[in-house]
């Protein structure tokens, strides 16, 4: 069957620290992925859009990664704060929908 | 000030009551899409439009229904149908109509069946 995953365990990170989020697919063969940010009770903020064929996109302190072999998409945030502290999401655009991960909680401590 | 609004922020369904969910945006985008959003679950479609007078269903439609009337404008009814509405509503806008448009979200609506 066709799965999006997300760690559904909160991840806790020290400020300044690196966080690493994963979303890992099966059986798709996505053209495009798009990870978004939300705070409690608030709707989704888009993040960042990578293509099948890039490797890798970044925006100020946030990477994404995409590897399309490991069927896994990696976003970091760099010099972490904690107002970087919210639930990420990633989405799969894969023929002509957009699949979405439950999302990973992220918490940056001071 | 460009953006999708939705209201209310809160609502609150009596067993058998239809209910009807606002979302306006002025963004001039064609695309607009409504899901539904659970806990632990991913993002939901329920349906979409990519014109004005125009929608399809999404992937859990039976028991909602919308209208497009306006480009602006795309409200989500929730009938009595829907067995278990209770759940974080959110609309969406996109310029690209197609799966890989960056979504613009609203901020939600938290429907409660009591």
């Amino acid at each position: 069957s066709q799965k999006i995953e997300q760690n559904s365990e909160a991840l806790n990170i020290q400020e300044g620290k690196t966080a690493t989020l994963t979303c890992n697919y099966t059986n798709y063969s996505p053209a495009y992925l798009q990870w978004y940010r939300q705070d409690p009770g608030r709707g989704p903020v888009f993040l960042l859009l990578i293509r099948e064929n890039e490797k890798e996109k970044r925006k100020e302190r946030l990477k994404v990664t995409f590897d399309t072999t490991l069927k896994q998409s990696l976003f970091h945030i760099t010099a972490s704060q904690p107002a970087d502290s919210a639930t990420y999401l990633c989405a799969l655009a894969s023929n002509y929908q957009l699949i979405w991960g439950a999302g990973t909680k992220l918490i940056i401590k001071p | 000030d460009g953006g999708i609004t939705q209201s209310p922020k809160y609502l609150f369904r009596k067993e058998g009551q239809n209910v009807t969910l606002s979302c306006e945006q002025n963004l001039n985008h064609d695309a607009m899409y409504w899901y539904r959003q659970d806990p632990g679950q991913g993002l939901r479609l329920i349906y979409y439009s990519q014109i004005v007078n125009d929608f399809q269903k999404g992937d859990i439609a039976e028991g909602y229904s919308v209208s497009r009337e306006k480009k602006e404008s795309f409200p989500l009814t929730v009938t009595s149908a829907q067995k278990n509405p209770t759940a974080f509503y959110l609309c969406a806008s996109s310029i690209d109509p197609t799966s890989s448009g960056r979504k613009f979200f609203g901020p939600g609506t938290r429907l409660t069946v009591l």
